[in-house]
């Protein structure tokens, strides 16, 4: 069984660029969901997929955006990036909406740092 | 909308002894899970222990258990026989019902397991 694999796993960007972020679920995941963890916070949730739609979102401005593939993996793109988007990117999977037992599967992130 | 507050920003612990891990949230919703997640250096997230706010059972893997307490809304993770591979951050994660995915994390406690 494939556990959740993300890309890259560091990149470096400037103010004002675009990063895409990827994400290949678990095995039998439909469902994919983002989050944003700050230097010394907890992760907070980005949005999430599920069949390829966007299913809930949290507190972020339109810039971050998503997208799901029939194979149910994921991209995170955020444009015009600003300082404070300086974070770990995680990405999670988990079993469609009817047999969830809410226990989420997460990558090992992606590290941005935002100069 | 719900929040969950860790008040303990590190914790140190002896191999072998017990540390408790605390847990406060505030919600109006009766239908909820509680979720104890464990963050270690690789930074892949990884799940302890699961709570459903309607069992009244306090949920227990190994040497993980919890201390429910929903009228107090008190949810502690207790580890007994600390060993090194605990060495982790340890999140407290509040999840809707019907929110599959979208959880709403606390900003952690660094548990530190020393020889």
């Amino acid at each position: 069984e494939t556990g959740v694999t993300q890309s890259p796993t560091h990149l470096i960007k400037t103010r004002g660029q675009q990063v895409t972020l990827r994400c290949s679920s678990q095995s039998g995941h439909n469902t994919v969901s983002w989050y944003q963890q700050a230097l010394g916070q907890g992760p907070q949730f980005i949005f999430q997929y599920y069949r390829e739609e966007e299913n809930g979102r949290g507190n972020f401005p339109p810039r971050f955006s998503g997208l799901q593939f029939p194979n149910y993996s994921s991209e995170l793109n955020v444009n015009a990036l600003e300082l404070d988007d300086s974070a770990l990117y995680l990405c999670a999977s988990s079993l469609g909406l009817a047999m969830n037992t809410g226990e989420l599967f997460f990558g090992e992130g992606s590290r941005l740092t935002v100069l | 909308a719900q929040t969950v507050t860790q008040s303990q920003p590190e914790m140190s612990v002896q191999e072998a002894e017990t540390v408790t891990l605390s847990c406060t949230y505030d919600t109006s919703e009766n239908n909820y899970y509680l979720f104890w997640y464990k963050q270690p250096p690789s930074r892949q997230m990884i799940l302890v222990i699961r709570q459903e706010a309607y069992k009244q059972q306090n949920a227990t893997e190994n040497r993980f258990s919890v201390n429910f307490q929903k009228a107090a809304k008190s949810f502690s993770l207790k580890i007994s026989d600390s060993q090194l591979g605990d060495t982790a951050m340890y999140f407290c994660a509040f999840m809707k019902r019907d929110s599959w995915g979208k959880l709403q994390f606390g900003a952690g406690t660094q548990v530190v397991v020393t020889p």
